[in-house]
């Protein structure tokens, strides 16, 4: 089945410093793959869209300096949390979708950010 | 613009009742819906999704959602309840007039099975 990896699972920061969370879709390529973004006892919500060899799509609201996203290759996407603060602690979740257009994706396990 | 409401935030069954998730959908456009779960510090694993084939639409660990376009619902049933059910379940339409493979997810409900 297709799988979707995220890197590290978890990890702790202190305030000021950059966080860079890895996604990868091991046994698929992926045109497409999205961030989202879950605070506690919430639902998720889209970051931004990132599409393998071009800038990445965000959402209204989401500052594109603050997390930056690359898309190098069709099975790996990083998201990378800039001058981090304690309200940028989170669960980050990517998903990967094989197909532009298609209603399949698949999503990781989570990165969950700890900024101190 | 479309919308995902989920009726309930937490849900408590016992092992063995039936489970009945309510989800409320709101779109100008022909819906493709989603449910997904999710157990904790993971991510989320697709139940089933309806992108307008049949209305009954079965899903993996025995749970199946109708889609009643007169109702606007997307309800996710499962007969008989198991301990492994326990979890964060997200219903979630896609946005937009075509599959752009955007998601809107619900508030979620929190599955709760007594034994």
């Amino acid at each position: 089945g297709a799988v979707v990896s995220q890197h590290p699972s978890w990890v702790i920061c202190k305030s000021g410093t950059s966080v860079k969370i890895e996604c990868r879709s091991l046994d698929f390529q992926a045109t497409t793959m999205f961030w989202y973004r879950q605070f506690p006892k919430q639902s998720l919500m889209l970051m931004a869209t990132s599409n393998e060899g071009s800038k990445a799509t965000y959402e209204q609201g989401v500052e594109k300096d603050k997390f930056l996203i690359n898309h190098a290759s069709l099975t790996l996407s990083t998201l990378t949390v800039t001058s981090a603060h304690p309200e940028d602690s989170s669960f980050y979740i990517c998903s990967s979708q094989p197909l532009r257009g298609s209603y399949e994706q698949y999503f990781g396990p989570g990165t969950r950010l700890t900024v101190t | 613009a479309q919308s995902v409401t989920q009726l309930g935030s937490h849900v408590s069954v016992s092992e063995g009742a039936l489970v009945l998730l309510r989800c409320n959908y709101s779109s100008s456009v022909p819906p493709y819906l989603f449910w997904y779960v999710q157990y904790p510090n993971q991510g989320l694993q697709l139940l089933l999704k309806y992108t307008s084939a049949a209305t009954l639409v079965k899903g993996i660990n025995g749970f199946e959602a109708e889609f009643k376009k007169s109702e606007t619902s997307f309800h996710l049933t499962k007969p008989s309840a198991h301990m492994s059910d326990a979890a964060e379940y997200f219903c979630a339409v896609s946005r937009g007039s075509s599959n752009t493979g955007k998601l809107i997810f619900g508030q979620g409900t929190t599955l709760q099975v007594k034994p």
